[in-house]
């Protein structure tokens, strides 16, 4: 399985920008890197995916360096509703999601 | 669309009992899967199914059984239910099996198992 390292857990005050770093320094050369996103009480929803370098949506923008042994979701200016917990998977579609696994993730807590 | 669907939303269960956990999705997904998630932990897999017809046993099978007769539907069955099987499960469903498809979820059953 595609081993990923992510902090437990972080706190930030709403109106900051919030990085949270995945490390995967066994990424295979085809691997992609999906973040998901998990409110309390609900099942993990998508929020980005990325190859390399730098992709954006309406709700993130991932950061992935050359080697791609580590990737950076980051959180413009978050509000309360954002406290959830953050996944970072890594793997390909010829792995399957069988392959993948969800870890124990990244708990943010926006503090008021 | 109502996207995936999961039945029932809470369940109370005595040592021993059996029970189905239903999900169905209407997006025509090919993938379908089976989670726990016990507090603190991250989700683990229990049963996954590509395709109608074909099952696979994930991580942490033991105790579960599943089957996939149609696309739609996905039910996972405890034989005899332990206290160990206490926790939240989730379905998931994905166009095809592969990490770099988005993967839907239910919202989850919580069971527990006294």
């Amino acid at each position: 399985l595609a081993k990923t390292t992510q902090p437990i857990s972080m706190d930030s005050y709403e109106g900051q920008e919030v990085n949270i770093t995945c490390s995967h320094n066994n990424i295979a050369t085809n691997d992609y890197i999906t973040w998901y996103q998990q409110f309390p009480s609900q099942g993990p929803r998508f929020i980005i995916q990325g190859y390399k370098t730098k992709v954006t949506n309406e709700v993130a923008s991932l950061f992935i360096p050359a080697d791609r042994k580590s990737s950076t979701l980051s959180l413009p200016r978050v509000s309360l509703s954002d406290t959830a917990v953050y996944y970072c998977l890594v793997g390909n579609n010829s792995g399957g999601y069988q392959k993948v696994t969800f870890g124990t993730g990244t708990k943010l807590q926006v503090i008021p | 669309n109502a996207g995936v669907t999961q039945t029932p939303k809470f369940q109370v269960l005595k040592t021993g009992q059996s029970m189905t956990l239903q999900c169905a999705q209407d997006m025509n997904h090919e993938y379908m899967s089976w989670y726990r998630q016990d507090p603190g932990m991250g989700l683990r897999l229990i049963h996954y199914s590509v395709g109608a017809g074909i099952t696979d046993q994930g991580e942490v099978p033991n105790g579960y059984n599943v089957s996939r007769s149609t696309t739609e539907d996905f039910p996972l069955r405890l034989l005899s239910a332990a206290p160990s099987q206490t926790s939240v499960y989730f379905c998931a469903s994905s166009r095809t099996s592969g990490p770099q498809e988005t993967q839907y979820f239910g919202p989850g059953t919580r069971l527990l198992v006294l």
